[in-house]
């Protein structure tokens, strides 16, 4: 069983620029959340898919969107990049179920220059 | 999701009993309360979940008060391996936002040989 995976480990980009980050969910799982979390910050909730649908959304502006494939793996595209989006991304899967645990990437460290 | 408050951080010696405290004093009756943890520049790592009983798995127990306003993690005898951040989360049990992780600041532990 492999566990959840991301890629790029690190990330470079200028003001301005275009990124998209990419997740690849455990296997059975047909939920992912991406989250971001700041220096010295606990991760802050982006958005979660549920079978290539967006099912939540926090209280991230539209610039952060997503995307899900039918084998569950995960896009995280962030437009217009700003300084503050500097962070690690993180994200996680699940099986769906509201009360099952959610497994953890180790996540994509995106530095905004 | 109810707030949770948690001292920003403790230490432990290894080998003792790491009892770490989370408030919850607003949770509400369909909420559980969850535990991760976060060993640095990893993704978080799910620990334990309970309603209102306690619980206890292979990595520590949860004690959740009658009044279900706390509870404490138990890590039964730490070691160097648990120093880490550990987040308690409230977390819906169904409806609008029941999926997402609400992370605080988490308390740092740091076990000390």
């Amino acid at each position: 069983e492999t566990g959840v995976t991301q890629s790029p480990t690190h990330l470079i980009k200028t003001r301005g620029q275009q990124v998209t980050l990419r997740c690849s969910s455990q296997s059975g799982h047909n939920t992912v959340s991406w989250y971001q979390q700041a220096l010295g910050q606990g991760p802050q909730f982006i958005f979660q898919y549920y079978r290539e649908e967006e099912n939540g959304r926090g209280n991230f502006p539209p610039r952060f969107s997503g995307l899900q494939f039918p084998n569950y793996s995960s896009e995280l595209n962030v437009n217009a990049l700003e300084l503050d989006d500097s962070a690690l991304y993180l994200c996680a899967s699940s099986s769906g179920a509201p009360l099952y645990e959610q497994y953890f990437g180790p996540g994509t460290r995106l530095t905004v220059t | 999701d109810a707030k949770t408050t948690q001292p920003p951080s403790m230490d432990c010696a290894e080998g003792r009993a790491a009892n770490l405290p989370c408030n919850h004093s607003t949770i509400s009756g369909n909420e559980y309360v969850y535990w991760y943890r976060q060993i640095h520049s990893q993704g978080p790592q799910y620990i334990i979940h309970g309603l209102k009983n306690n619980e206890t798995n292979e990595m520590a127990s949860l004690i959740i008060t009658e009044d279900r306003k706390s509870s404490t993690l138990i890590l039964p005898h730490a070691t160097l391996r648990d120093t880490a951040v550990y987040y308690c989360i409230a977390r819906r049990d169904s409806g609008a936002g029941s999926y997402q992780l609400t992370f605080g600041k988490g308390t740092k532990l740091s076990v000390i040989p």
